[in-house]
Formats: C-alpha cells, structure tokens, sequence
C-alpha cells in the first residue's frame, strides 16, 4: 500500500522569503499527487495536484510542486512567501483504484513571520 | 462553490454516551469520507462511502459506525463514546477516480 512522509513537520520562514516543503511517497504503481492546505480553525482545501502529464504542476496562491518519479517526491515550493501563508500543508498520495485509497502525510506546519 | 457542512464545530462528551456526527454536501457528490486527525498522524480514513447505504472500512473503523440513508448526507456514530476518540473529525466528499475531495471544516470531540 502507497505512503506518504513529510520531512519536516515544523517551518518557520520570514515574510517575502522562499520555502519548500518536503513529500516523499512509497507506491508499487504509478500515483497521483495531491497538495491540501488547511488554515487555521478550517477545513482542508485543494493547492495543486499531479495526475498525469508536465511535473510542474501550478496551483492557488502562488504554490508550485514538482513530481520527481526517480526520487519518489512532490516538494512543494514558494518563491515569496506571506503572513497569509501561515497554515497545515499536507501531502497525499492515491493509487487511484478508488476513493478510499487516498492517503496523507502527517502534515507540515508552516509559519510565516514578519 | 462546493459546500460541506458539519453539525458542529465543538462537542464535549462523557464516557460512554452515544454520539452523533452529521455531515451534508450540496453538490450531488458519490462518495464521501469520515477522516480523523491527530497531531503528528495527519489524516486517517475511518469509513467511506460511495453510495446511498453503501460503506467501505476504512483504516481505523473500530469503535466507530456510519449511515448514509440520503445522497447528501454522513453519518458518523461513537457508539460509546471512550476518551482515545477525542479528537478533530473531517468529513469530505467528492465525484469518482481521483477528483478533488473537499472538506467541511471540521468538528473537535473532546470525551470526557
């Protein structure tokens, strides 16, 4: 069964400054990728996802990833991070069989300070 | 836009009681989830549906039910509630395949 890491579950950036944040996946198959971000006293939404075609994959806010299949990862990136940006990012990896399959790494949490 | 509620945002229950978590979509949607999160666990899938009165375990089903008697409707019932169910429940739905799922935002259980 597919797996989900995130590296670091803590990231503590300045405002305008460039962060990345790590995924690693485990699967047998080919996968599909997702990217969910959950603010504060919220529910999760959607950043981006990976189903198929380019790597570089463009999502909300300025968020980009980048599907590397030799090294089984999806980091995502931000070349200048706001206050705004302050939230729980979690990685989440499907063998697309069907919907119960989705499975999520622990989470990332991202704090953007002035 | 895609709207899923859930009944309540906070619950506090004691030991043992029966509980109920309600969770309504408006978008016509197949399937829908019940995940809990921990810190440090991220989300687990606890029962999912993909049909009126259809349900498929999850990861972590013990301790827990779920009814599904309408399309837009969730369910999911603590049967007697114990204090390692105290946690952040989130419900999603979605179409099939490997469509989006969107969330509710939530509902904090603390058992007492």
């Amino acid at each position: 069964a597919q797996s989900v890491t995130q590296l670091d579950s803590q990231v503590p950036v300045f405002e305008e400054a460039p962060v990345e944040l790590r995924c690693n996946y485990s699967s047998s198959v080919s996968v599909y990728l997702f990217w969910y971000v959950q603010y504060p006293n919220q529910g999760l939404q959607l950043l981006l996802k990976y189903l198929s075609g380019s790597t570089l994959v463009k999502g909300i806010n300025g968020f980009e990833a980048e599907f590397n299949k030799s090294q089984t990862s999806f980091h995502l990136r931000k070349p200048s991070v706001h206050i705004s940006d302050t939230a729980e990012y979690f990685c989440a990896v499907s063998e697309g069989y069907n919907n119960n399959d989705m499975r999520f790494g622990a989470g990332t949490r991202l704090t953007v300070k002035p | 836009d895609v709207k899923v509620t859930q009944s309540s945002r906070y619950l506090v229950k004691r030991t043992g009681e029966k509980v109920f978590l309600e969770c309504v979509q408006d978008m016509d949607h197949e399937n829908m989830f019940w995940y809990r999160q921990d810190p440090g666990l991220g989300l687990r899938l606890i029962y999912f549906s993909y049909d009126v009165k259809m349900k498929e375990k999850g990861d972590i089903p013990e301790g827990y039910s779920v009814s599904r008697e309408k399309k837009e409707r969730f369910s999911l019932i603590l049967e007697s509630a114990s204090t390692n169910q105290t946690s952040m429940y989130l419900c999603a739905s979605c179409w099939g395949g490997t469509d989006t799922q969107y969330f509710g935002p939530g509902t904090r259980l603390t058992v007492l």
